[in-house]
């Protein structure tokens, strides 16, 4: 089986603060790729960040990065120097290379972000 | 480059009566998907197309609803008759196989009343 979960169901941080979110998964496969998806309240889902899991490096983009721990299956995601804009729900989701190759996301977690 | 576009972004119908969704995606991807996304929780996967071949539609309710992609481009998603339950956002992302990147379009929000 394949399955995501979030364990937060809301955070709240100040603007300019760090703030984690947190994901676990679990796959039996070996094979796969993990992603947080933001959604704002346009609804359009947008591709934050995403990590193959044969690579060790954790990735990084801008002010977003993950922290992967393939043995624990988590997958976490740091937000530096929040903006108002990132106010939205994050998903966690991953995405099996072999079987499925499909997405399967978390519950979300909505994030807001205040002034 | 355009992204991915759905048609309409919203819809309110009466049960029992047909809806249609149209997506256009990404320019040269070759791999679309429908996904559902009920209020306050996580898409999840209706249909995959491969090109013009649906090649995992097993989560698509076949008794009502219906898909197709013609020539590889643009897909629909039908749903004839609505019920209640199927208020929903209706999602199409594409991608290019070899990249795995799944690009959204902006969904339709479908009220059945």
């Amino acid at each position: 089986a394949q399955t995501v979960t979030q364990s937060q169901p809301e955070m709240s941080v100040q603007e300019a603060e760090t703030v984690t979110l947190s994901c676990t998964y679990d796959t039996s496969e070996s094979n796969y790729y993990l992603f947080w998806y933001k959604q704002p309240p346009s609804r359009q889902m947008i591709l934050v960040i995403r990590q193959e899991a044969y690579k060790q490096q954790n990735a990084t983009e801008n002010r977003f990065s993950v922290n992967f721990q393939k043995a624990a299956k988590s997958f976490s995601l740091k937000i530096s120097d929040s903006q108002l804009g990132d106010t939205a729900m994050y998903f966690c989701a991953s995405y099996l290379i072999q079987g499925a190759q499909k997405l399967v996301f978390g519950q979300g977690t909505r994030l807001t972000i205040n002034p | 480059e355009a992204g991915v576009v759905q048609s309409p972004r919203y819809k309110i119908i009466e049960k029992k009566q047909p809806v249609a969704f149209w997506c256009n995606p990404i320019s040269g991807h070759n791999t679309l998907y429908w996904y559902r996304q009920n209020l306050g929780q996580g898409p999840e996967l209706l249909i995959r197309y491969e090109n013009e071949e649906a090649v995992d539609d097993s989560q698509l309710p076949k008794d009502r609803f219906s898909a197709e992609r013609l020539k590889g481009v643009d897909s629909t998603l039908k749903i004839q008759p609505a019920e209640l339950g199927d208020s929903a956002v209706y999602l199409c992302a594409s991608s290019l196989d070899q990249e795995k990147k799944q690009f959204f379009g902006p969904g339709t929000r479908l009220t059945v009343l």
